[in-house]
């Protein structure tokens, strides 16, 4: 079955270091997300990109994050300047053309120190 | 996006079927009704989506009122590997976008 995978699954950075996040959805797919999951708190959502572009963002999604989609493959998640409160899992997703489900990936687990 | 009220919490003895249930009372027209779940901080699995019409696939079964107003996702037989929170969202996912909004979900407990 296809799956989104993630990369690192877990990464441990100073305060104030870049970090970019790596994630390769499902192949064909066009839509793509960014999720985020603090300690023991819900799942929120950070950002849709669709046709190159940000479709849709949440207040969390600040100056400090962007996202990319360099190749046909991959599609990352930068924050420039990591504070402690980043520290949480980041879930990719992605969703086809004609598709109503979006799948997640694992996770990565950012701790900022 | 439509909001979900879901119980907290529930427990399900080891192979007996778990009924979690879901009001999503201002549901729009075009809204699909989303289960998800997530074991233990991995990223959260699709289990099942309808929207008017109840629904199975080989890990569970939604059943949605007809007024649309309320749905309980079941799993006919539950296991250990079921103790999850569950999280029922209502949503539309068009051509330019849309996106699912987690809420607190339930946390389903399985007990031998």
């Amino acid at each position: 079955e296809p799956e989104v995978t993630q990369t690192p699954s877990h990464q441990v950075t100073q305060m104030g270091q870049e970090v970019i996040l790596r994630c390769v959805p499902i192949s064909n797919h066009l839509y793509f997300y960014w999720y985020r999951q603090i300690l023991g708190q819900k799942v929120e959502f950070l950002v849709s990109f669709y046709n190159n572009e940000i479709s849709e963002k949440s207040e969390i999604f600040d100056d400090q994050f962007s996202v990319e989609r360099p190749d046909g493959s991959n599609f990352t998640l930068k924050i420039r300047s990591t504070k402690l409160e980043d520290s949480a899992m980041y879930f990719c997703a992605s969703r086809g053309s004609s598709g109503n489900t979006i799948y997640f990936g694992e996770g990565s687990w950012l701790t900022v120190v | 996006d439509a909001k979900t009220t879901q119980p907290p919490s529930m427990d399900c003895a080891e192979g007996r079927a778990a009924n979690l249930p879901c009001n999503h009372s201002t549901i729009s027209g075009n809204e699909y009704v989303y289960w998800y779940r997530q074991i233990h901080s991995q990223g959260p699995q699709y289990i099942i989506h309808g929207l008017k019409n109840n629904e199975t696939n080989e890990m569970a079964s939604l059943i949605i009122t007809e007024d649309r107003k309320s749905s309980t996702l079941i799993l006919p037989h539950a296991t250990l590997r079921d103790t999850a929170v569950y999280y029922c969202i209502v949503s539309h996912l068009y051509n330019q976008g849309g996106k699912l909004i987690f809420g607190q979900g339930t946390e389903l407990s399985v007990k031998p």
